[in-house]
C-alpha cells in the first residue's frame, strides 16, 4: 500500500520561529509537491522537486524554502513564521505528473 | 494560478441519487483529474482522463471531458453517505514535472 506521511498532524508555532515540515514516500516516486490549502482558494503549489536536489518554484513560493536531499524526503521549510502562513499543508509524491498520492496534511498555526 | 473553477461550490442530495459536478479550466490541458478529500485529511485520486478521451468509466464515477469547452463533469451515480467529501478537479498540461493546478472544490454531502 502506497504511502505518503507527513510529520505532524497539527503544529503550533510563534512568528518568528523556523519551522520544519517534513513528508516521507515510501513509493520510489521521482516527483515530490508542497501545496497549501486555505478555505475559499483551494490548493496552491508552494514548491515542486523531480529529483534529488532539484526544486522548482511553484504558484506562491515566497517566505518558504525546500530541501530533497534523498529521493524519498522532501522538507518544507518556513525561514520566519508568520501569522499569514497559518494554513494547512499537504505534500505529494508523483510518478511523473499523473497521479498524485497525498499525505494526510499537516494544520500548522502561526500565533 | 487557479486553473479549475468547479461548480457548484456545494451539493446536498439524498442517498441514492446521483451527484453531478462540473469542473472548468481556462488554458489547453494534457490530463484532467479528479480528487476526493475527506473532511480533514489528505486528497485521494479518484481518476484521470486525458485530453484525447471524451468519457472514462470507474465503478460508480463517470467522468466526460470537453475539451472544446474546456469543462469535465463528474458524475457519481447511487451516493452513498461515505460519498460525503469534497472534490477537486486538477489539471496539468503536460510537458514535464509540473504541479497539479487544483480548483477550489465541490463540497457533497449525501443525506440519509
Amino acid at each position: 500500500d502506497v504511502k505518503v506521511t507527513q510529520s505532524s498532524r497539527y503544529l503550533v508555532k510563534r512568528t518568528g520561529e523556523k519551522v520544519f515540515l517534513e513528508c516521507v514516500q515510501d513509493m520510489d516516486h521521482e516527483n515530490m509537491f508542497w501545496y497549501r490549502q486555505d478555505p475559499g482558494l483551494g490548493l496552491r503549489l508552494i514548491y515542486f522537486s523531480y529529483d534529488v536536489k532539484m526544486k522548482e518554484k511553484g504558484d506562491i513560493p515566497e517566505g518558504y524554502s525546500v530541501s530533497r536531499e534523498k529521493k524519498e524526503r522532501f522538507s518544507l521549510i518556513l525561514e520566519s513564521a508568520s501569522t499569514n502562513q497559518t494554513s494547512m499543508y499537504l505534500c505529494a509524491s508523483s510518478f511523473r505528473v499523473y497521479e498524485q498520492y497525498f499525505g494526510p496534511g499537516t494544520r500548522l498555526t502561526v500565533t | 494560478s487557479q486553473q479549475g473553477e468547479e461548480d457548484p461550490q456545494a451539493l446536498s442530495i439524498q442517498e441514492g441519487e446521483n451527484a453531478t459536478m462540473n469542473c472548468s479550466y481556462k488554458t489547453s490541458i494534457n490530463n484532467l483529474q479528479w480528487y476526493r478529500q475527506n473532511s480533514g485529511r489528505g486528497l485521494v485520486h479518484l481518476i484521470l482522463i486525458r485530453s484525447n478521451e471524451r468519457e472514462k468509466h470507474s465503478g460508480r464515477l463517470r467522468v466526460t471531458l470537453d475539451t472544446s469547452k474546456k469543462s469535465s463533469s463528474l458524475l457519481i451515480t447511487a451516493s452513498r453517505a461515505a460519498d460525503t467529501a469534497s472534490y477537486f478537479c486538477a489539471t496539468d498540461s503536460g510537458g514535464g514535472a509540473d504541479g497539479l493546478t487544483f480548483g477550489k472544490g465541490t463540497h457533497l454531502i449525501i443525506q440519509p
